[in-house]
């Protein structure tokens, strides 16, 4: 059975730094792209970042409004991928899921995880 | 990129079929067959339910469908059940930024 948790999440003050972990079991997950998509209270789907599998140089890609703030990254080893979330701001607070999918060929996201919550506050 | 634009709600009577557009570009819906719908009920994680325009995953009622017209992406749900309230959303590869966009949602309320 495909499983994705995610873990991580929190409550922080503005400035700091929190790290999402997203652990799967049941594919294998060297063959599949990550993505973590974000939901704020009350509003839509944001995907914020995305990274690839190492057929696909482990390409990244992230939203303009996290960028050069946020960094994933994967270990294949451990089937986790993780999302590194610096300098973080109020408008971060949302509950934030990984996904199977969304690159590497494969355009859809199948699997996602029950997510986790962020709250940014001081 | 914008995120693509569905109604805001739809409603609809059990047995009824109701459709939910999914508006984009020709950057996004209108340029590649990526386009999924995920199906999400309060408190709960989204769920895929079609992909690539028109697929059904696995174990996914039929009663769900999906079609694209030129920048315009739909799903149907036909033969309403209370169990499908929920909010919907449309997703499609994009040509830039992170490679997706997301539609705003769209709550169903079955009435």
């Amino acid at each position: 059975e495909v499983q994705l948790v995610e873990s991580g999440g929190g409550s922080v003050q503005p400035g700091r730094s929190l790290r999402l972990s997203c652990t799967a079991s049941g594919f294998s997950f060297d063959d599949y792209a990550i993505s973590w998509v974000r939901q704020a209270p009350g509003k839509g789907l944001e995907l914020v970042s995305l990274i690839r599998n190492r057929a696909y140089g482990g390409a990244t890609d992230y939203a303009a409004s996290v960028k050069g703030r946020f960094a994933v990254s994967r270990d294949d080893s451990k089937d986790i991928a993780y999302l590194q979330m610096n300098s973080l701001k109020t408008e971060d607070t949302a509950v934030y899921y990984c996904a199977r999918g969304g690159g590497s060929g494969y355009y859809l996201f199948d699997y996602w995880g029950q997510g986790t919550l962020v709250t940014v506050s001081s | 990129q914008s995120a693509l634009t569905q109604p805001a709600s739809v409603s609809g009577s059990p047995g009824q079929w109701i459709t939910i557009s999914c508006i984009g570009t020709s950057n996004d819906v209108g340029k590649y067959d990526y386009v999924s719908w995920y199906q999400q009920h309060p408190g709960k994680a989204p769920k895929l339910i079609i992909y690539d325009v028109s697929k059904r995953p696995s174990g996914v009622s039929n009663r769900f469908s999906g079609s694209k017209s030129d920048n315009t992406a739909s799903l149907t749900i036909s033969g309403l059940q209370a169990e499908d309230e929920a909010d919907y959303y449309c997703a499609s590869h994009a040509t830039s930024g992170t490679f997706w966009v997301f539609g705003g949602g769209t709550k169903l309320t079955v009435l």
